[in-house]
């Protein structure tokens, strides 16, 4: 199946922890995205990535940090997990680098709840 | 505060049957709006997007329309298929690089 993946789908861990969420896409897209979902259907962008160089640095902790070891791969490592840090994190992908012109495509999302 | 409204929540058409999908939302000042297809524990599939200053665009089976001063968008399927079913959701792109989702309709198109 062509699509965005996302691993784990569930992650549970205690708060002080590192952690990290994995973005696979195999779209052949040149851009990758996280985002946080604030509420039921709310996504805000926290990073974006295209063909490996950060391009969008949304105001999130630096305990967050994106990799992207190649375009198909966007990882999100979080260090020392708080509590207002569990939420729904989804990762896309698209074709160029525009917000507002080019399709983007998610991925599952992954559940993060820190105890 | 945006709100996207998508109705029916629900819709059971036979094979063959055109039908269309509803999206409303609050807040005309959005950048573009997007049409998904999310299968079961599978991510969102892009099928249609639509610039703020486009009124529609169409794909095979799918054409999608866009009336951004009522706050308004359709999602038309003509000759449905069951390989369509599947939840369809909209969503606007909002200023501040935020994504609005729509609260989705189940599609099931029974052969």
């Amino acid at each position: 199946d062509t699509a965005v993946s996302q691993t784990p789908k569930y992650l549970v861990t205690q708060m002080g922890n590192d952690k990290s969420i994995k973005c696979e896409q195999n779209l052949g897209h040149d851009t990758m995205y996280w985002y946080k979902q604030d509420s039921k259907k709310f996504l805000k962008i926290m990073f974006s990535y295209n063909n490996k160089e950060l391009i969008i640095n949304e105001t999130v902790p630096n305990r967050f940090s994106p990799k992207s070891p190649d375009k198909a791969h966007l990882n999100l490592h979080i260090n020392s997990l708080e509590l207002g840090d569990s939420a729904v994190y989804f990762c896309a992908s698209s074709q160029g680098g525009s917000l507002y012109y080019n399709e983007q495509f998610f991925g599952p999302g992954t559940r993060l709840t820190v105890l | 505060k945006q709100e996207v409204t998508q109705i029916p929540a629900a819709l059971s058409v036979p094979e063959g049957e055109n039908l269309v999908l509803n999206c409303s939302f609050t807040d005309s000042a959005i950048y573009n709006l997007q049409w998904f297809r999310q299968d079961p524990g599978k991510g969102l599939t892009s099928l249609l997007l639509i610039q703020s200053s486009q009124r529609e665009q169409t794909s095979g089976r799918l054409n999608a329309s866009l009336d951004k001063s009522s706050g308004r968008s359709t999602l038309y399927i003509a000759a449905s298929q069951p390989g369509d079913s599947a939840t369809y959701l909209c969503a606007v792109f909002l200023t501040g690089n935020q994504f609005y989702f729509g609260t989705g309709t189940s599609l099931t198109v029974i052969p």
